[in-house]
């Protein structure tokens, strides 16, 4: 069964600047998660999704970032403009039902600038 | 806020030992327990559900006591391969996962 797919890997981006980070979660999982890791600190979540709805967005900063799950499927997270504090690992990760056993992608470490 | 604490270690043992992780929780609605392990650059994994009877997988023994809002990982005979942060999560039923920061475990020969 393939995992969690995510990319890219890598990201170096200057301030300001945009960046988006896409996630395609284990076939059948209608549960996806966007967490955020700075280092030395475990994973916050940043966003929930059940199918193409938002469960949980509460640690999201909105006024920059945003995600998407249009079909339910695949996801996108959107930073814009990036800050230097914006700078860790964006782990992805899906469950089949919502907050049971959670499977992580390899994650996308992000540096700012 | 609801948060999980841990000690962030190092816990720096030889081969051979046996090695006990804490974490104390907030919520004392938290209904669900999870020792993830996370290996240096790498995602995390889950290493075992954490049940109120407490449960054993080989040389790893969770334990729970809701009363003190307190959960224990327990690693017997330390292998090199046991090196690893290991991650405390809780959740309240219905809302998202909760990580602690991780405990750093070093296992040397």
């Amino acid at each position: 069964e393939a995992g969690v797919a995510q990319s890219p890997r890598y990201k170096i981006i200057e301030k300001r600047q945009s960046v988006a980070f896409w996630c395609n979660p284990i076939s059948g999982h209608a549960t996806l998660y966007w967490y955020q890791q700075i280092l030395g600190q475990g994973p916050k979540l940043l966003i929930q999704f059940q199918n193409n709805g938002v469960v949980d967005d509460s640690q999201l900063p909105k006024d920059r970032f945003s995600a998407e799950r249009l079909k339910g499927v695949d996801s996108t997270l959107k930073i814009q403009p990036a800050k230097l504090e914006d700078s860790a690992v964006y782990l992805c990760a899906s469950s089949s039902l919502p907050n049971y056993e959670q499977y992580f992608g390899p994650g996308t470490r992000l540096t700012v600038t | 806020r609801k948060e999980v604490e841990q000690d962030p270690g190092p816990f720096n043992v030889p081969e051979g030992a046996t090695v006990a992780f804490n974490c104390t929780y907030s919520n004392s609605a938290s209904q669900s327990f999870f020792w993830y392990r996370q290996d240096c650059r790498k995602e995390p994994k889950l290493l075992m559900s954490v049940y109120s009877s407490g449960n054993e997988d080989g040389r790893f023994t969770a334990q729970l006591n809701r009363a003190s809002q307190y959960i224990s990982l327990l690693i017997r005979d330390s292998k090199l391969s046991d090196s690893a942060t290991y991650l405390c999560v809780v959740n309240e039923a219905g809302t998202a996962l909760i990580f602690g920061k991780g405990t750093t475990l070093s296992v040397s020969s």
